[in-house]
């Protein structure tokens, strides 16, 4: 049964056309992620909320905004996306942030024309 | 400066073998140690877990060890499966803080 679920899991945008990213949990899980992750490279952690606390990571770009209005969901928006943000972007979840184990979500491969 | 490097970048094992990943960490204190498992094009996997007072941590067919007074652990795989084949991250945490590795990526061959 999927415990993250990301959607779409390919998303295709223009350059400087927003793009939204959802993720949902079905996991009733405190601490929501978004990650980054670029080709052979780790993923890059851009934003967490603990509950509604939202922490942002110092070096994410005021491009990446998100927005979590309930527990279960949590959403990604890129408002202006350019080429070099072709990206994996991973969500996941854990219980509590430092103690527990982090599940990720499948992924949505975004693509920038 | 707070890093997690990992060795080999990749590596190449028959099917059936064993192989051991290392990973090596400079966070200070931490919390947890964690490996993941990530198929290509899919999310990462949890693999085990450890605290810093934690020596060994088992999942079936992977173990992975902690040495906190040299600031290693290692993963060891046994009896590889062509399924094994993903890349393998560590990442350490500190308070709310998550450190990658860049992760080495398994082929198993048959």
């Amino acid at each position: 049964d999927a415990m993250v679920i990301q959607n779409p899991r390919y998303q295709v945008t223009q350059f400087g056309k927003p793009v939204t990213l959802s993720c949902s949990q079905t996991l009733n899980h405190n601490v929501m992620y978004w990650y980054q992750q670029k080709s052979s490279q780790a993923p890059k952690l851009l934003f967490h909320y603990y509950d509604k606390d939202f922490n942002n990571e110092a070096d994410t770009p005021d491009n990446f905004q998100s927005r979590r209005p309930n527990t279960s969901f949590c959403f990604l928006d890129i408002r202006s996306p350019g080429l070099g943000d072709a990206a994996m972007y991973l969500c996941a979840t854990s219980r509590d942030a430092e103690t527990d184990t982090q599940y990720f979500g499948p992924g949505t491969r975004l693509t920038v024309l | 400066k707070n890093q997690v490097e990992q060795s080999p970048q990749s590596l190449i094992i028959l099917e059936g073998k064993n192989c051991t990943l290392q990973c090596n960490y400079t966070v200070s204190p931490f919390s947890n140690l964690r490996w993941y498992k990530q198929d290509t094009g899919r999310g990462p996997v949890s693999l085990t877990i450890m605290t810093f007072s934690e020596n060994t941590k088992s999942n079936g067919r992977y173990t992975a060890t902690l040495d906190a007074d040299t600031k290693q652990s290692s993963l060891h795989i046994t009896a590889s499966q062509l399924s094994d084949s993903a890349s393998y991250i560590c990442v350490v945490s500190k308070r709310n803080q998550f450190y990658f590795g860049t992760g080495t990526s398994l082929t198993v061959i048959p």
